[in-house]
């Protein structure tokens, strides 16, 4: 099975303006969750989709937004970026099996807000 | 304040020293896993500790689970530059995953 993408990879913005992200989960995966990964704060979740339904939330503002479709792919958007923003956004996949879920992690889109 | 906190932060090891990190909480959790992230990679799931007092060995790498299920170590034997990269554990409250702080692991040829 191919692993979980995101695109793109890298990406510059400046600040004010808004960015969306894209994350395509391993294949039967229905579970999407995204994360920010910054040197200072670490890796904080910021929401999970299942079957096109936000299920959970982190701590984040509403500039932090995001979708699932009906495939499964999944989108996160930013808007307003603000210079802190700058991070490695992580987009995780999981199957729905007994116990702990087993997240699968894409390589990551590195933000950098100028 | 982190849920889980992790140490050392940062640790630089010669090859084939043995070493030991740590992921320590004051909340109980009915799991706990680790990762390891590779520079310009997502993190991989290394291993799912479930049972207080449990250990698990991956070829050099064994990790256990403390008794009252709030703390978990890993520890390497014999590190090689292959096992460089950052760790992280991490638990699932049912809502979502907390991560922790993490530890920047590199071994020196």
């Amino acid at each position: 099975k191919a692993g979980v993408t995101q695109t793109p990879r890298y990406l510059i913005k400046t600040r004010g303006q808004q960015v969306t992200l894209s994350c395509s989960p391993i294949s039967g995966h229905r579970s999407v969750s995204w994360y920010q990964q910054t040197p200072g704060q670490g890796l904080q979740f910021l929401f999970e989709y299942f079957s096109e339904t936000q299920r959970n939330k982190g701590n984040f503002p509403g500039r932090f937004s995001g979708r699932q479709f009906s495939n499964s792919r999944s989108e996160m958007n930013v808007s307003t970026l603000e210079l802190g923003d700058s991070a490695l956004y992580l987009c995780a996949s999981s199957s729905p099996i007994p116990g702990t879920p087993k997240q699968y992690f894409g390589p990551g889109t590195r933000l950098t807000v100028t | 304040t982190q849920l889980l906190e992790q140490s050392p932060q940062f640790l630089s090891i010669q090859e084939g020293e043995n070493l030991t990190v740590y992921c320590n909480s004051s909340s109980v959790f009915s799991s706990l896993q680790w990762y390891r992230q590779e520079p310009g990679e997502g993190p991989v799931l290394l291993v799912t500790v479930v049972t207080g007092g449990e250990v698990k060995k991956l070829k050099r790498l064994t990790f256990q689970f403390g008794d009252a299920r709030k703390d978990s170590s890993l520890h390497i034997t014999a590190a090689q530059p292959g096992d460089t990269g950052l760790y992280l554990c991490a638990a699932n409250t049912g809502n979502q995953f907390y991560f922790g702080t993490g530890t920047s692991l590199t071994v020196i040829p």
